[in-house]
C-alpha cells in the first residue's frame, strides 16, 4: 500500500541549530511528495515539493529536502532553525488518485 | 483573492444533531478534499470531488455525506454527529499541473461533540 512514515513524533532543536525531519515513503513507482507546515491553530502551508528532476529540492523559509531512492526517503532541512519554525510538519505523497497520503507528522518545538 | 474558506471555524454539537460545514474556493480548481485531523493521526481523507456534481469516498468516509453542486463550493454533512466525529476538519483543492495535485488548504474547522 501507497503510505509516507514521519518516524519522530517529537522534535526538539535549540534555535540557531541545523534542521533534519525525516519521512520514508512506500510507493510502487517514484512518488510525487510534498512536506507541509501547519503553525498552531492555522490551516497547512507547503513549504516544497519534489516531482523529478534534481534531488534536492528548495522551499520557501529557508527549507530543502533531498529525495533519495535508494533509502525511500524525502528529508525536510533547514541549516538554522529560528524560533518562528515551532510548527507541525507534515510529510505527503501523492497517491494513485488525485488525493495526499499524509504522514502522522512531526512536532518541532524549537527551545532559546 | 481569498484561496479556501470554512465555515464555521468553531462549532459545538450535542450527539444526534446535524450540521454541515461549507468550503469555498476562488481559484476555479476542479478537484476539492475534505480531510480530518486527530492528535497523532495525520490528516485522513474523509470524501473527494473531482468536479462539479461528482464525488468519491476517501479513507474514513462513514458517518459523513458531501455533495458538489457549484464547482466553487464543496458541502460536508454530519447526518447524526458522534462524540467520534469531534476534530478539526481541513478543505483544500488543487488543480493537475504536470500530474501533481498540489493541493491549497483552509483554516479548518474545529468540531466538538459531546
Amino acid at each position: 500500500a501507497q503510505s509516507v512514515t514521519q518516524p519522530d513524533i517529537h522534535i526538539t532543536v535549540s534555535e540557531g541549530a541545523s534542521l533534519e525531519l525525516r519521512c520514508n515513503y512506500s510507493y510502487g513507482a517514484t512518488p510525487y511528495l510534498f512536506w507541509y507546515v501547519q503553525s498552531p491553530g492555522q490551516g497547512l502551508q507547503l513549504l516544497l515539493k519534489y516531482f523529478s528532476g534534481d534531488t534536492l529540492v528548495q522551499g520557501i523559509k529557508g527549507f530543502e529536502a533531498e529525495f533519495k531512492r535508494s533509502q525511500s526517503s524525502f528529508n525536510l532541512r533547514k541549516p538554522s532553525v529560528h524560533w518562528s519554525d515551532a510548527a507541525e510538519y507534515f510529510c505527503a505523497g501523492q497517491n494513485s488518485g488525485y488525493a495526499l497520503n499524509f504522514g502522522k507528522g512531526t512536532s518541532l518545538l524549537v527551545t532559546p | 483573492n481569498a484561496g479556501v474558506t470554512q465555515t464555521p471555524k468553531f462549532r459545538v454539537l450535542k450527539t444526534g444533531q446535524s450540521m454541515t460545514l461549507l468550503c469555498a474556493q476562488d481559484m476555479n480548481h476542479e478537484y476539492m478534499y475534505w480531510y480530518r485531523q486527530d492528535p497523532g493521526m495525520g490528516l485522513r481523507l474523509i470524501h473527494y470531488s473531482v468536479g462539479e456534481g461528482t464525488t468519491a469516498k476517501g479513507e474514513v468516509p462513514d458517518g459523513y455525506n458531501v455533495s458538489r453542486l457549484k464547482k466553487q463550493n464543496f458541502l460536508l454533512g454530519l447526518e447524526s454527529a458522534a462524540p467520534s466525529q469531534t476534530s478539526v476538519y481541513f478543505c483544500a483543492s488543487s488543480f493537475p499541473l504536470q500530474g501533481i495535485y498540489e493541493q491549497y488548504f483552509g483554516p479548518g474547522t474545529r468540531l466538538t461533540v459531546t
